[in-house]
């Protein structure tokens, strides 16, 4: 089951402390997303990039940082300033229509 | 802004009723309109958009531009109907989604 991989499945993280989800694709997509998925909140846009090496802040970027300097991988860095990183987090890659990885699940112990 | 609301959090239908799935949006232009479905342990995909008019497992969905509405129709529901279901638009160049909060349809035997 290729496509678009995300790993890990499952983090932990004790607060302060930075995290990255790794997020790849073998599709050949340009444009690449990363979203945030909360029970009750659907999914919101945190950052996304249309080619490698640009990126744009999302709805919800602060506390994230981002990466796209190949164009199969767009990491997402969880850093101490997001203040309820916990979730469960969404990559997905492509234009006209959009494929979705597998998920991270984050938990901040 | 552009923003996409689905009402019903959960909808719980019996097998073989027809079941309707609410989304109305918000947005100054000409949009596109999509449904995304998540089964259980599954990925989130594609189950249909507007401009392809097509039916996909029995759903179809009308855009109607003057309610500013998509919602999303089946005429006689399965239990393997059963799963989460978002509303999604994108509205200009940029080929970003807004989704919806989502909608939980049950069908039960």
């Amino acid at each position: 089951d290729g496509g678009i991989t995300q790993s890990p499945k499952y983090l932990f993280r004790k607060e302060g402390q930075n995290v990255t989800l790794s997020c790849e694709q073998n599709l050949n997509h340009d444009a690449m997303y990363w979203y945030r998925q909360d029970p009750g909140q659907g999914l919101r846009l945190i950052y996304y990039s249309q080619i490698v090496n640009d990126f744009q802040k999302g709805d919800i970027a602060e506390g994230y940082s981002v990466s796209r300097e190949k164009k199969e991988s767009f990491p997402l860095t969880v850093t101490s300033a997001q203040k309820n990183p916990t979730a469960f987090y969404l990559c997905a890659s492509g234009r006209d229509e959009q494929f979705f990885g597998p998920g991270t699940r984050l938990t901040v112990l | 802004a552009q923003r996409v609301t689905q009402p019903e959090k959960l909808l719980s239908v019996f097998k073989g009723a027809p079941v309707e799935l609410k989304c109305n949006y918000s947005y100054s232009g000409s949009p596109e309109l999509f449904w995304y479905v998540q089964y259980s342990r599954q990925r989130l995909q594609l189950l249909l958009r507007h401009i392809s008019r097509e039916s996909i497992k029995g759903f179809t969905a009308d855009l109607n531009k003057g309610e500013t509405s998509f919602h999303l129709k089946k005429p006689f529901a399965q239990e393997e109907d059963s799963a989460m279901y978002y509303c999604a638009l994108r509205g200009g160049s940029n080929y970003k989604l807004t989704f919806g909060k989502g909608t939980l349809l049950t069908v039960n035997p």
